[in-house]
Formats: structure tokens, sequence, C-alpha cells
């Protein structure tokens, strides 16, 4: 498996309190992405990282933000938890952009997290 | 508008039959695709890519890609139910800061 940590790997929190994701890799990969899958909607990005404090949104940002001060850290921030915020949320990393240079993406193990 | 489609089955095949499992793709400049099996519980993991028209062969597995109609597939030979899984199909989408967008997927199930 691809160097790829992600923490935790459940919570369960509570309706506007701030939750914070933690993503560890160990490739050196440039490449950063939060993904959230839900059933019926597949794997929808949130937000992605090209660099160290280079970051963009992605189709489902809203009420998410995140930070990359090292290469090897992302960082996937709710400021408010809401409801519609359950779901698995998985890390990813590639060499590359866009599969180039033979760069597939490779996920870590996913954080279930629960918003009552 | 940027979109991946799949059937999302449940497919269900014989053990030993052929799965043959598609995905349609709406943008003509895409240039990168990608099959991941995906457990339930578990996080995607990459079978395999292809870049050029026509099929790529890795073990069980072939892909095939028609860029002229948009579809990329996946065939999985001598089905195991081990194979039973849902597989995903990623797409690059050149507007889209060249990122992935991923298929609903489809379920497979392989019954012994």
């Amino acid at each position: 498996d691809a160097g790829i940590t992600q923490s935790p790997r459940h919570k369960v929190t509570e309706t506007g309190t701030p939750v914070t994701l933690r993503c560890h890799q160990t490739e050196n990969h440039r490449y950063m992405y939060w993904y959230r899958q839900d059933p019926g909607h597949g794997l929808r990005l949130i937000h992605y990282s090209y660099g160290v404090k280079d970051t963009d949104k992605g189709e489902v940002s809203d009420g998410y933000s995140v930070s990359r001060s090292k290469t090897e850290d992302f960082l996937l921030t709710l400021e408010s938890a809401t409801s519609s915020q359950t779901s698995v949320y998985f890390c990813a990393i590639s060499e590359a952009a866009g599969g180039f240079r033979n760069s597939p993406l490779h996920f870590g193990n996913g954080t279930r997290l629960t918003v009552t | 508008q940027k979109e991946v489609e799949q059937n999302s089955g449940p497919l269900s095949v014989p053990e030993g039959a052929i799965a043959s499992l598609n995905c349609t793709y709406s943008d003509r400049g895409s240039q990168s695709f990608f099959w991941y099996r995906q457990y339930s519980g578990k996080s995607p993991e990459l079978i395999m890519f292809i870049y050029s028209n026509g099929d790529k062969e890795d073990g069980r597995f072939t892909a095939q890609l028609n860029k002229a109609s948009q579809y990329v597939s996946l065939l999985i030979r001598d089905s195991q139910p081990s194979d039973s899984a849902t597989y995903l199909c990623a797409v690059n989408i050149p507007d889209y800061g060249q990122n992935f967008v991923f298929g609903p997927g489809t379920r497979l199930s392989v019954l012994p």
C-alpha cells in the first residue's frame, strides 16, 4: 500500500462543532486530494493541493477548508459540522495531475465521520 | 458538464464467466482512464489504467478504450467470488483542472 495514513479512522461529533481530519503521506507526492463518498453519489472531490500552500476547490467544497503546510500533510477542516457532512472521507495522493506520467490516485483507508 | 456514467448494477455473473463493466464519459478531451476496485468498507484500489484506444491486458483483466464513442470498459475473465466488489471508473477532465471524476460504480457479484 502507498504510504498514506488518515486520522482519525472514525469520529462522531455534534452539529456545530469544528472537526479536522488529517492525511499524512510518506511518498513525497506533489498532489493530495480530499474526497467524500456517499451512497448514490460516488466519490466527489472536496479540495486538492498541488504543492505546499497551494490548494484549490473541488466539486463540493462548501463548508470545508484545507491547509497544507508541509509536503506530507494535508488537513481537511469542517468549521461547523452539519449532518449533511456525515460521510466517508478519503485522502488520495498522486505524483502528477490527471494521471499523467502513469500517475494514478492512491487512496488512504478513509475516515468515517458521523455528525449527530 | 463533467459526467462519468456507469450502470450501478448489481451485475451478477457465475464463477468462471466473463464480467463486462462499462463506463461512458462526456468530455472529449479526457486522456486518462482508470479502473478501481472497492470492497465493502474499504478504500478504492487501482486495477489498471489505459490511455490509448484499443485493448490493454493485465492478467485476467482487460481494459478497452474507444475515444470516438467515449466509452471505456473492463472485462474480467474467469471471474472469481473474490472479484465481488464495486468497480469505479475514473476519468481525468481537462476543464476540471485535470482532476479525476469518478463514476458511481458498478457492483459486481460473482456467484459460486
